[in-house]
């Protein structure tokens, strides 16, 4: 069963808006929550993360909102830039677990 | 200097060999893991290793053997090759920690298996 679900297969912005991707996750077990970046044949890279005891995580143009009452978290991409066109992965870290729970993906289409 | 890095890249082979995928870190962690992403792009822990030692095996068939010979290296044995094998496979490194002190994993840039 998917405990994380990123419901929007794909997302389509135009340079210099902002770019909002949601994730929603099942778990209340989980404590670390984490956005990656990945383009074709590369591994995921990294971006921002955020734990539970926080509700916001700014790093730059981006920004992780999460909110625990109702198992949601969102990055803001703003201004969104064409090189941010990649897919973009929500994972989520149980309490002292080890391994990621990931989303399927939002593939993130920036146009100028 | 490559952070996480996975040998070979692209591995095609016939059902039935067996094949080795190796991977490095120079990090300092001391936690590797195994992630499978199959043809739907779900990403899937496989195993995870802390300090050599084994701490997570999902449900993976017991063709696929990982062995960690030190803390920087974490290689993956698969015997008996089958086609539903045929995915991109990741590796990862981190530090462990929780809450406040958790960090992110990082990734390599994957390893490609094709099964004919």
């Amino acid at each position: 069963d998917q405990q994380v679900k990123q419901n929007s297969p794909s997302l389509s912005v135009q340079e210099g808006r902002i770019s909002i991707l949601n994730c929603d996750y099942t778990n209340s077990m989980f404590d670390y929550f984490l956005w990656y970046k990945k383009y074709p044949a590369e591994g995921p890279t990294f971006l921002i993360s955020i734990s539970s005891i926080k509700d916001k995580n700014e790093d730059g143009r981006f920004t992780v909102f999460l909110n625990k009452s109702a198992k949601h978290l969102s990055l803001h991409i703003v201004p969104s830039q064409p090189g941010d066109s990649a897919v973009y992965f929500c994972a989520a870290n149980p309490i002292s677990g080890y391994a990621l729970n990931f989303g399927k993906g939002t593939s993130l289409l920036v146009t100028p | 200097d490559t952070a996480v890095s996975q040998t070979p890249k692209y591995l095609v082979t016939q059902m039935g060999n067996d094949k080795s995928i190796k991977c490095e870190q120079n990090l300092g962690h001391d936690t590797m893991y195994w992630y499978k992403q199959d043809s739907k792009k779900f990403l899937k822990i496989m195993f995870s290793y802390n300090n050599k030692e084994l701490i997570i095996n999902e449900t993976v068939p017991n063709r696929f053997s990982p062995k960690s010979p030190d803390k920087a290296h974490l290689n993956l044995h698969i015997n008996s090759l089958e086609l539903g094998d045929s995915a991109v496979y990741f590796c990862a490194s981190s530090h462990t920690g929780t809450g406040d002190s958790n960090q992110p994993q990082h990734f390599g840039d994957g390893t490609r298996l094709s099964i004919l």
